[in-house]
């Protein structure tokens, strides 16, 4: 098994450029999240979802688009970037919805100029 | 959602047990507590949970209070390879959302 892969592993935008943080899973899993990790401020959560085709917001939605049209993929869209967006990005999974133990990928480090 | 108080670092010589101390005095009576850490800018890794009995796995061993309000991790015999940041967690119940604080910055020192 893989894990939890993201890619890419680092990326510079400019502001106002749209992209795509990949986040794939090989466990089968229900339950995927995104989570923003700044400096000074632990984990936020920004979209989860516990099953194909189900998704919903976390605490920083704002900004952010998922889908989950497959149980394996779990993609965050950035619309129109802002600075404010410079962060690390986590991709994680479970086996059911936040009740177990979560696994997560390396990390997406993101630079908004 | 329940809240979390840990302390903000702590140092434990290498070879020694490492107990890290958790406050959850809100928590509900269906939450758990788990226990995530973060080595240097790695993603968080799972380590141990539990509901009311005290716990252990092949990473460290979680104790409970009675009363469910506090929570002790302990890392039985501590290596350098255990500095990290530590989180302690509550979910269950409602909550499908895990809340992280800031954590307990481990330095486990030679």
């Amino acid at each position: 098994n893989a894990g939890v892969t993201q890619t890419p592993k680092f990326q510079v935008l400019k502001t106002g450029q749209s992209m795509t943080l990949q986040c794939a899973q090989d466990m089968n899993h229900e339950y995927m999240s995104w989570y923003r990790q700044d400096p000074g401020m632990g984990l936020r959560l920004i979209h989860y979802s516990v099953g194909a085709g189900i998704t919903d917001q976390g605490e920083v939605p704002n900004g952010y688009n998922v889908s989950r049209s497959t149980t394996e993929d779990f993609p965050l869209r950035l619309l129109s970037a802002a600075p404010s967006q410079t962060s690390v990005y986590f991709c994680a999974s479970s086996r059911l919805a936040g009740y177990n133990e979560q696994f997560f990928g390396p990390g997406t480090r993101l630079t908004v100029l | 959602d329940a809240k979390t108080t840990q302390p903000t670092s702590m140092d434990c010589a290498e070879g020694r047990a490492a107990n890290l101390p958790c406050n959850h005095s809100t928590i509900s009576g269906n939450e758990y507590v788990y226990w995530y850490r973060q080595i240097h800018s790695q993603g968080p890794q799972y380590i141990i949970h539990g509901l009311k009995n005290n716990e252990t796995n092949e990473m460290a061993s979680l104790i409970i209070t009675e009363d469910r309000k506090s929570s002790t991790l302990i890392l039985p015999h501590a290596t350098l390879r255990d500095t990290a940041v530590y989180y302690c967690i509550v979910l269950g119940g409602n909550n499908r959302k895990l809340i992280w604080g800031l954590g307990t910055s481990l330095a486990v020192n030679p």
